[in-house]
């Protein structure tokens, strides 16, 4: 079964600053998709940023980017120049790209916190 | 931007009593799912529904559960018997098809607040 680890419960950064939230995986597959997901208090899941196993690049998305580390499992998201509006909860989420086990798993979830 | 809606935003039912939980998918996807969080826990998956049938259920997903696509634009989940244990945000997704069976990223709607008391 895959999982997800995200094992920093919260976060702080400093409005106009860069941070880097940590997530590694578990799984015995090759081709999947990795998510970045963020929750702010309304409670809403917005999709942040898309990562495709097979692809080596990095995925970016404006402010946000990733740093994939396939044989390391690992899947990281940066987010520079910080805004207030970033403050939010961020869930990690691994998908098989194909087949009827389509279900997107989450990690447990971390608090980001921005100082103005 | 099409988006996915849920109605109603906040439920609070009493135990033993059935609710439904409505959801109207984005217009041209195919595949639609329904997730919970209970509070301060993570996003946990119920159900996935493709073609009038469910494609994969864990084991949250009793025969407390049902799932049901009455139209062509409505996608439900209904509880038959509420536990205080319901008590959670219920998410709502879907997402596209595209050639070769491959799945788009999920969307979600805004999530339906359920209170059980």
């Amino acid at each position: 079964a895959q999982t997800v680890t995200q094992s920093q419960p919260e976060m702080s950064v400093q409005e106009a600053e860069t941070v880097t939230l940590s997530c590694t995986y578990d799984t015995s597959e090759s081709d999947y998709y990795l998510f970045w997901y963020k929750q702010p208090p309304s409670r809403q899941m917005i999709l942040v940023i898309r990562q495709e196993a097979y692809k080596q690049q990095n995925a970016t998305e404006n402010r946000f980017s990733v740093n994939f580390q396939k044989a390391a499992k690992s899947f990281s998201l940066k987010i520079s120049d910080s805004q207030l509006g970033d403050a939010a909860m961020y869930f990690c989420a691994y998908r098989l790209k194909t087949g009827a086990n389509s279900k997107l798993t989450f990690g447990k979830g971390i608090t980001l916190s921005v100082r103005p | 931007e099409p988006e996915v809606t849920q109605t109603p935003s906040h439920q609070v039912t009493q135990m033993g009593q059935e609710v439904i939980l409505r959801c109207v998918p984005i217009s041209n996807h195919l595949y639609f799912y329904w997730y919970r969080q209970i509070l301060g826990q993570k996003v946990e998956f119920l159900v996935s529904f493709y073609n009038n049938e469910i494609s994969e259920k864990s084991e949250i997903f009793d025969d407390q559960f049902s799932v049901e696509r009455p139209d062509g634009s409505n996608f439900t989940l209904k509880i038959r018997s509420t536990k205080l244990e319901d008590s959670a945000m219920y998410f709502c997704a879907s997402s596209a098809y595209r050639q070769g069976g491959y799945q788009e990223t999920q969307y979600f709607g805004p999530g339906t607040r359920l209170l059980v008391l």
